[in-house]
């Protein structure tokens, strides 16, 4: 089965500064998908970025990038110029490929706040 | 609706009690899930349904708890008896059952046993 792990419970970033949310995860597959979702207080999770493991090119999203280390496993999440707005709780997730593959293995979760 | 609709957004009953969440997913989405939110954790997943296919109801964790999909769409969560530990934020997602798999989240029910 595969783990994820998220071993930051909390992380603090000022305002306008860059802030990397580490995750880690374990399988013995080669193909696969890594999302980041946000959860802010309105408990609403959104989906932040998403990295297919074949693709060698790290995904990025305006703000938001990642660093898919495949062969460490690991897939951290870069946020730049952190607003106000970026406060939230932070979840990487896994999904295995395929029609049958359709749970997502969640971490526990990074609580991020951005300081004025 | 645009989004996943869940109700009650809170809800609070005592413990022996029966409740009932509700899930109405994005319309056309075949995919639906329930995950379980506890504090400070992250999520747990419960049951997943998949068209007219039978779901998937591994991640249950009694036999207190049960969900089901009427038409293909709107879906209803059970806990019978709630005991205190079944105190959490229960959130619905649904989703295109094909690669890459996004799945869009409702906003949660919380629920709290007494």
């Amino acid at each position: 089965a595969q783990t994820v792990t998220q071993s930051q419970p909390e992380m603090s970033v000022q305002e306008a500064e860059t802030v990397t949310l580490s995750c880690t995860y374990d399988t013995s597959e080669s193909d696969y998908y890594l999302f980041w979702y946000k959860q802010p207080p309105s408990r609403q999770m959104i989906l932040v970025i998403r990295q297919e493991a074949y693709k060698q090119q790290n995904a990025t999203e305006n703000r938001f990038s990642v660093n898919f280390q495949k062969a460490a496993k690991s897939f951290s999440l870069k946020i730049s110029d952190s607003q106000l707005g970026d406060a939230a709780m932070y979840f990487c997730a896994y999904r295995s490929p395929g029609a049958g593959s359709y749970q997502l293995t969640f971490g526990k979760g990074t609580k991020l706040s951005v300081i004025p | 609706g645009a989004g996943v609709s869940q109700s009650p957004s809170n809800k609070v009953t005592e413990k022996g009690k029966d409740v009932e969440l509700r899930c109405d997913p994005i319309s056309g989405h075949t995919a639906l899930y329930w995950y379980r939110q506890s504090l400070g954790q992250g999520l747990e997943f419960l049951i997943y349904f998949q068209g007219n296919s039978a779901p998937d109801k591994s991640g249950l964790p009694s036999d207190r708890f049960s969900a089901e999909r009427t038409g293909g769409s709107v879906s209803t969560l059970t806990i019978q008896r709630t005991q205190q530990e079944d105190s959490a934020v229960y959130l619905c997602a649904s989703s295109y059952n094909r690669a890459p798999g996004e799945l869009f989240f409702g906003e949660g029910s919380r629920l709290t046993v007494l």
